[in-house]
């Protein structure tokens, strides 16, 4: 079946430092949202990416849609604390339905 | 606005015990889904509903679980009989609609089942 794979799983980084989580699909995929879980809480929306080669930001976070639309990445500069979380992508299936798969997350640890 | 309202929040329960869950969702989403998230995992979906209908129920373990949301609003998801390999968090989130740029999914608090 569809599968989203993300990597790393884990990654500590001293506060200041970048951070870059990345995701593939086995297939194509029609969207990709991402969404980030703090310690004990919920998945909560951060972005959505429709178009092949797609770029947005937010703030220090960068939002790549690969040419293929099978891979995505989110980049984080000059972390800090608050960044503490688990990222996870979420590939939108070309059915159409809705569906979203999501990768396994992307804990990150930020060191003060 | 309000949020996706869960209940309960934890639940204790043996093996082969019967536990069920409620949700509400954001108000005037018709698209709703229940997930099962295992610890160190992303959550998986075991069914999602259009209205009061089933759109995918593909990853639903339909023996022993079952979900129902028969006014198109609330929605219950069972577990009968549970398994020790059910303790997880059962996550229930809404979206407007399930259109590829309308299934931005809201998410509620979760319950955390453990099964002894």
């Amino acid at each position: 079946g569809q599968q989203v794979m993300q990597i790393p799983q884990y990654q500590h980084v001293q506060e200041g430092e970048d951070f870059t989580t990345y995701c593939n699909s086995s297939t194509t995929l029609s969207n990709i949202q991402w969404y980030k879980q703090r310690p004990g809480g919920h998945p909560v929306f951060l972005i959505q990416l429709v178009k092949s080669g797609e770029v947005k930001k937010q703030k220090r976070l960068t939002f790549q849609f690969g040419e293929a639309k099978k891979n995505s990445s989110l980049h984080i500069t000059a972390t800090q604390t608050t960044d503490v979380g688990t990222y996870f992508c979420a590939g939108g299936l070309t059915s159409n339905t809705g569906k979203l798969i999501f990768g396994q997350g992307t804990t990150l640890q930020v060191k003060p | 606005e309000a949020g996706v309202a869960q209940s309960p929040r934890y639940k204790i329960i043996e093996k082969r015990q019967s536990v069920a869950f409620w949700c509400n969702p954001i108000s005037g989403h018709a698209t709703l889904y229940w997930y099962q998230q295992i610890l160190g995992q992303g959550p998986k979906l075991l069914i999602q509903f259009q209205n009061n209908g089933v759109v995918d129920d593909s990853q639903l373990p339909k023996d022993r679980f079952s979900a129902e949301r028969l006014k198109g609003v609330d929605s219950t998801l069972k577990i009968q009989p549970a398994k020790l390999e059910d303790s997880a968090v059962y996550l229930c989130a809404s979206s407007l609609d399930y259109g590829s740029n309308k299934n931005i999914q809201y998410f509620g608090a979760g319950t955390r089942l453990s099964v002894l």
